[in-house]
């Protein structure tokens, strides 16, 4: 079956403009993620859908930053007046409803969008 | 709060060497669970292991291997006999009881396995 794909691949723009970026998770998965990865670094955090509720948001940088989901699908990643700090790859992963409290399933990762912001 | 730390930011080995990524992590979790994911320079992350904290036995799969000592907080990765196919940034994660669902990364271990 097709795996979490994430659109546009790449993405300019230029500083102030709002961008969306789109993911489609694994059909059946109920839990959709969101992470920033820097050049260079590791993934950081952005937020976390179970169904279409957001119990963590925890991870967004700033109130620039939202997110929403619909019929436990397709999310997007919202991004205004962008900052050239925002410029990164944002990864889209998705897995089966994580149970207990301590997450242990598997993380299915998209490709990627990559942001440059100008 | 949790943390990951991969202190080697890159390693180069020749073809059919062995070689280990450390990973150490913080956590004051009971529970958590820990992963290895490998990105390679197509950018996707490809998953390669889950362990959860209960569970200290060593795993093997093939060439790659994983040591998991809770008494040093280390779950580290072995390759052996490393292939130019191997080269990537790995990641070390972790998750946990108070994080919720969420992964704390590692900064990641460029290997490269030059021919």
């Amino acid at each position: 079956g097709a795996g979490v794909s994430q659109s546009p691949s790449n993405k300019v723009t230029e500083k102030g403009k709002d961008v969306e970026l789109r993911c489609d998770p694994i059909s059946g998965h109920t839990a959709l993620y969101w992470y920033r990865q820097r050049l260079g670094q590791g993934l950081e955090f952005l937020i976390y859908f179970q169904g279409n509720s957001a119990p963590d948001k925890s991870g967004l940088p700033s109130d620039r930053f939202s997110a929403e989901r619909t019929g436990e699908s397709v999310s997007t990643l919202t991004i205004q007046r962008t900052q050239q700090e925002d410029s990164a790859v944002y990864l889209c992963a998705s897995s089966l409803a994580a149970s207990g409290s301590a997450p242990s399933v598997e993380q299915f990762f998209g490709p990627g969008t990559r942001l440059t912001v100008l | 709060a949790q943390k990951v730390t991969q202190a080697q930011t890159e390693i180069s080995v020749v073809e059919k060497e062995d070689v280990t990524l450390d990973c150490v992590y913080e956590t004051r979790d009971t529970t958590y669970y820990l992963f290895w994911y490998k990105q390679p320079p197509s950018g996707e992350l490809v998953f390669l292991i889950r362990r959860n904290s209960f569970d200290e036995q060593n795993e093997i799969s093939g060439r790659y291997s994983w040591n998991f000592q809770k008494s040093t907080s280390s779950f580290n990765f072995t390759i052996t006999a490393s292939q130019v196919v191997d080269s990537a940034v790995y990641f070390c994660a972790l998750s946990g009881e108070t994080s919720g669902s969420r992964l704390t990364f590692g900064e990641g271990t460029q290997l490269t396995v030059n021919p």
